[in-house]
């Protein structure tokens, strides 16, 4: 069955380090997201992308954050200058147009 | 925004029993549905999903049921295993926006 893939499973930085996330999407799937969850909080919704473009974003995606779909597969997240409030576990989703969400296994990030 | 903290509301049961996890959603503009399982260091995992237009909808051993009136979706789970033991959430959306998730209910099912 296909899934969300997400690498590295955990990244541990240096405070004002950049990190890149990666996802690769379900193939078909056309509609990409980035999540976070801090340790025992909700699942929060950071971004959504769609036909390479930014359709919407949560006041959590500041300057510091921006995604590209930079080939046909990936997705990724950048976080350009970390804070120690960016540790959480950053999720990937993907879906075809009118159907559930699917998530990535998560990219555990530790920001030191 | 709102703070869920590290407490979650538990559900505790016997392997067999029926279970019935809760949610309130909060838009009533919502049209779509979903819960997801949660096991711990793993991302939610999609269980069923239900559209507005429809009250219930069955899969595989799950069903879900929707109360728009009182803007309720509940989650019930027949013959609860071991293997369901998770945190199960609501999500809610309009058209293809973003996901809003709920707080979150563990599921504890002991043999």
């Amino acid at each position: 069955e296909p899934e969300v893939t997400q690498t590295p499973s955990h990244q541990v930085t240096q405070m004002g380090q950049e990190v890149i996330l990666r996802c690769v999407p379900i193939s078909n799937h056309l509609y990409f997201y980035w999540y976070r969850q801090i340790l025992g909080q909700k699942v929060e919704f950071l971004v959504s992308f769609y036909n390479n473009e930014i359709s919407e974003k949560s006041e959590i995606f500041d300057d510091q954050f921006s995604v590209e779909r930079p080939d046909g597969s990936n997705f990724t997240l950048k976080i350009r200058s970390t804070k120690l409030e960016d540790s959480a576990m950053y999720f990937c989703a993907s879906t075809v147009e009118g159907s559930g969400q699917y998530f990535g296994p998560g990219t555990r990030l530790t920001v030191t | 925004g709102e703070s869920v903290g590290l407490h979650l509301p538990t559900l505790s049961v016997q392997e067999g029993d029926n279970s019935i996890i809760n949610c309130a959603y909060s838009n009533s503009a919502s049209d779509y549905f979903i819960w997801y399982k949660q096991e711990s260091g793993k991302g939610p995992q999609f269980i069923i999903d239900i559209r507005s237009n429809m009250d219930k909808r069955q899969g595989q051993r799950v069903t879900v049921l929707l109360n728009k009136t009182v803007k309720h979706l509940s989650l019930q789970i027949a013959a609860t295993q071991p293997g369901d033991s998770a945190v199960y959430f609501c999500a809610e959306n309009k058209g293809y926006s973003t996901l809003t998730f709920g707080k979150g209910t563990m599921l504890l099912v002991s043999p």
